[in-house]
């Protein structure tokens, strides 16, 4: 059964970073993009971007370049998207989702992670 | 970027009822690369239809998509209680990939 199992909810003062990592089970992790997707409260989604786990390449949605790293480690099968220089603007909740190489939609996301970035 | 333009904002229907649901591209989707989520409250969201009109594994018949081009549209046929949610349509035929600002169903 395919699972996207992220980290738990984080709380940051702004300027900060946050680590958000996402675990994968149930199918092969280098088979598929890991995009991130962030709601902030009571609004939309909004694409942050990808990470190819083959060879990590990457691609930034242009509001978050300069600010977002995405990474991955494929020995635990696990993706990481750090967002540094936080403001309160950048609380949401941040969603995994893998797509296939084809393109394809999002089958299946993550639970979800809350960063609350307060003083 | 493609932007994606959803219409009504929220719509109020009972069950039983017909929804019809629109997603607006400012430019056209490649391959009608459009997909459709559900999202319930506090829930993650769900794919309902990609390529415009291809139902995703277990959603039930009542859900359909069509269009082509700029004009998506997702259609309930007769809604049960639980389709009460906000959906959102996704270009995935280019970078960035984006979403439209969602439509609420609400009883």
């Amino acid at each position: 059964q395919v699972q996207l199992v992220q980290s738990g909810a984080e709380v940051k003062k702004p300027g900060a970073s946050v680590k958000v990592s996402c675990k994968v089970f149930g199918y092969t992790f280098s088979g598929y993009y890991m995009n991130w997707v962030r709601q902030a409260p009571g609004q939309g989604l909004e694409w942050m971007g990808w990470i190819n786990p083959n060879n990590g390449a990457t691609n930034y949605a242009q509001n978050f370049q300069g600010r977002v790293t995405m990474t991955r480690d494929t020995t635990i099968s696990t993706a990481y998207m750090e967002l540094s220089r936080l403001s309160s603007d950048d609380t949401a909740v941040y969603y995994c989702a893998r797509e296939g190489y084809g393109p394809t939609p999002y089958d299946s996301w993550g639970q979800g992670t809350l960063v609350t970035v307060s003083s | 970027e493609i932007v994606l333009t959803q219409s009504p904002g929220t719509v109020s229907l009972s069950p039983g009822e017909r929804a019809t649901l629109s997603c607006r591209a400012s430019q056209s989707v490649m391959y009608n690369y459009l997909a459709w989520y559900q999202q319930k409250p506090g829930q993650t969201p769900r794919l309902l239809i990609f390529a415009a009109s291809s139902r995703a594994t277990g959603i039930p018949d009542r859900f359909s998509g069509s269009g082509s081009g700029t004009d998506f549209t997702l259609t309930i046929s007769r809604l049960e209680p639980e389709d009460f949610a906000v959906y959102y349509c996704q270009q995935y035929s280019s970078s960035p990939r984006t979403f439209g600002q969602g439509t609420k169903l609400e009883i």
